[in-house]
């Protein structure tokens, strides 16, 4: 089944402890990105990766690490949590030719206290 | 500064009837737009998509027209039916050359509710 799959789905952390959450997919797809969704400000763009090696920053880079290192997965990093970063994190992935056109994965619910 | 508006948070529409979702945006470099659809606990999927070259695009029940010229854009759905009660997100991209659109702009959402 294709799929783009995170973990983990929830994590409760506190403030300063470093964590990763995990994308992969299944699809071959170039094209990789993470997001957060957060209420009355929707989903915005904190990384993209158009291929392996090749990263760059979405609209709230600030506070986050990523790397890509092998096509199928894109790790996002948080060195140093804050209780800002609490939020709703999806990874998405698509084709380099329609990149636009993005699969999603279920969501990672984050709590940083 | 929100480059992707839309303004209205929730619509309430009877089954059968047509639902309207509106979208704004403010970066005239904006070139690719989009609609996403979104589940409560699962991910947003692409719904439909209009390039800037044209003004209406069509698949089954759902239409996107875009008013480049005020910087608008809606998704008609008709007719609505239960089923399609979720969180609409409209987002739009910049060509950032060759096939790529890297960066994805969403707007903050429309809660669709269809009452049977």
């Amino acid at each position: 089944e294709a799929q783009v799959t995170q973990n983990p789905r929830y994590l409760i952390t506190v403030t300063g402890k470093k964590l990763t959450v995990t994308c992969s997919q299944n699809m071959n797809h170039e094209y990789m990105s993470w997001y957060r969704q957060d209420p009355g400000l929707g989903l915005r763009q904190i990384y993209y990766s158009m291929n392996v090696e090749v990263t760059d920053k979405g609209d709230v880079p600030e506070g986050y690490k990523v790397s890509r290192k092998e096509k199928r997965n894109f790790p996002l990093i948080l060195e140093s949590p804050s209780p800002n970063q609490t939020s709703l994190y999806f990874c998405a992935s698509a084709t380099s030719g329609r990149s636009y056109e993005q699969y999603f994965g279920p969501g990672t619910r984050l709590t940083v206290t | 500064d929100q480059q992707v508006k839309q303004n209205s948070p929730s619509l309430s529409v009877q089954e059968g009837r047509i639902s309207i979702l509106n979208c704004d945006y403010t970066n005239s470099m904006f070139d690719y737009f989009l609609w996403y659809k979104k589940y409560p606990a699962e991910g947003p999927t692409f719904l439909i998509s209009i390039s800037s070259i044209k003004d209406k695009n069509e698949d089954g029940r759902f239409t996107v027209f875009l008013n480049k010229s005020a910087k608008h854009l809606s998704l008609h759905i008709v007719p609505s039916q239960p089923g399609d009660s979720a969180v609409y997100f409209c987002a739009a991209s910049a060509y950032a050359g060759g096939t790529s659109y890297g960066k994805l702009t969403f707007g903050q959402g429309t809660i669709l509710t269809v009452h049977p």
